[in-house]
């Protein structure tokens, strides 16, 4: 089982849709969370972290489950400018030596259609 | 604001050629990475610097060196390089303390014929 699962996709949804992405990961132990943007040919951007008790950013909800080990990213009203793979990021937090080991998932991509 | 900065962007280089990759931060980040990234294969970390003065060894380290060269800067070296290393490369860079996202600079885009 990889360490961090996300489902490649592409998601092709309207314009004003909702969409959800999910992200599995393997190690119970996993202390942080995020969700990153990238968009084709660029550098991944923090789009937000994710905290116990979900937590909402405007348009984006981002929740975690521990006890199925999964995260997951809500996008409301999507707009054409969201069109980008979305990363799913698991940190298992400061190891020995001061190295953070952190775990990118392949990315789910999101079509947003006018 | 510049943030993580790489040069250069773009660099075509044929199979046997050394190069190295320059990375610098102006965040006061303590910890940096070397990240490669190829179709279908998500990042993968080759090397990082949890601090100033100390580097180790990531997932795919093969035909690579780093240098920390201070707090700012840590550089990437191909000293032979292979068809096999044509990919796009980023460095980033975090705070330690933990839970801490990392952030990146926009990339160098690598092709070894």
């Amino acid at each position: 089982r990889k360490e961090v699962e996300q489902d490649p996709g592409p998601f092709n949804v309207p314009e004003g849709a909702t969409v959800a992405f999910n992200c599995t990961y393997s190690n119970s132990a996993s202390q942080s969370f995020f969700w990153y943007r990238q968009d084709c040919r660029k550098e991944p951007k923090l789009l937000m972290s994710v905290y116990s008790s979900g937590n909402e950013d405007g348009r984006f909800t981002a929740q975690l489950n521990r006890a199925s080990q999964y995260i997951s990213l809500l996008i409301r009203d999507s707009k054409l400018s969201d069109s980008a793979t979305y990363l799913c990021v698991v940190n298992m937090g400061l190891k020995s030596g001061g190295y953070q080991k952190v775990t990118f998932g392949t990315g789910t991509k999101l079509q947003v259609i006018p | 604001n510049a943030g993580v900065t790489q040069t250069p962007k773009f660099q075509v280089l044929k199979t046997g050629q050394s190069m190295t990759l320059q990375c610098a931060q102006d965040m006061n980040h303590n910890s940096m990475y070397w990240y490669r990234q190829d179709p279908g294969m998500g990042l993968r970390l080759i090397y990082y610097s949890a601090s100033e003065g100390t580097t180790d060894k990531g997932e795919v380290p093969n035909g690579y060196n780093v240098s920390r060269l201070n707090k700012r800067e840590f550089s990437l070296r191909l000293e032979s390089a292979a068809p096999s290393q044509t990919s796009v490369y980023f460095c980033a860079s975090s705070s330690t303390g933990g839970n801490q996202p990392q952030h990146f600079g926009d990339g160098t885009r690598l092709s070894i014929l």
